[in-house]
């Protein structure tokens, strides 16, 4: 089955201590990318990678790292969470294509950061 | 810069009624648009998508929507709403030369009541 895969789906973690979610997809698609979805500002879009070593700042980037390594894979990393990154995440994939093609989404994370 | 507005944070319309859900554009070429839909606690999911070909695009679950060039709009439709139409709905659009970036709109909440 089609899917992106997103680990874990909630999490709750104190300023400061470093985490990842995970992403992973089984499309064989060379563009993802990581949104968060805040109240009234819909998906707003953090790092995109358009192939395994390539990526680059979305709209709201601050705080956020991201690394490509393997097509597959695209894990969000915060070094040093803050309470206003407390949001739902969503990691996206696609093929890359000339914006006709449709993103496929993840499950989401829900976190929390106290 | 490409940016999508949707008109009306939540909408609330009675079982068997009409659905319209608005999306508007602005884009200095016709772009490629898509609504999603997000039921609680699950991602985004594909409802349809606008890619130049017929200006009314059918999707599932019998919504469709209507690209409409001289207004810059894409509005969602559903003749008849059903209970399990409840969700948040997403418009996007994403442009030529975007390989893969959306532009989401802030969503709109739908409520079916009986």
């Amino acid at each position: 089955e089609a899917q992106v895969t997103q680990n874990p789906r909630y999490l709750i973690t104190v300023t400061g201590k470093k985490l990842t979610v995970t992403c992973s997809q089984n499309m064989n698609h060379e563009y993802m990318s990581w949104y968060r979805q805040d109240p009234g500002l819909g998906l707003r879009q953090i790092y995109y990678s358009m192939n395994v070593e390539v990526t680059d700042k979305g709209d709201v980037p601050e705080g956020y790292k991201v690394s490509r390594k393997e097509k597959r894979n695209f894990p969000l990393i915060l070094e040093s969470p803050s309470p206003n990154q407390t949001s739902l995440y969503f990691c996206a994939s696609s093929l890359f294509g000339q914006g006709n093609t449709e993103a496929f989404f993840g499950q989401g994370t829900r976190l929390t950061v106290v | 810069a490409q940016s999508v507005t949707q008109l009306g944070s939540h909408v609330s319309v009675s079982e068997g009624a009409l659905v319209l859900l608005r999306c508007n554009y602005s884009s200095s070429v016709p772009p490629y648009l898509f609504w999603y839909v997000q039921y609680p606690n699950q991602g985004l999911q594909l409802l349809l998508k606008y890619t130049s070909a017929a200006t009314l695009v059918k999707g599932i679950n019998g919504f469709e929507a209507e690209f409409k060039k001289s207004e810059t709009s894409f509005h969602l439709t559903k003749p008849s709403a059903h209970m399990s139409d409840a969700a948040e709905y997403f418009c996007a659009v994403s442009e030529t030369d975007s390989w893969g970036k959306f532009q989401f709109g802030a969503g709109t909440q739908v409520v079916v009541t009986p």
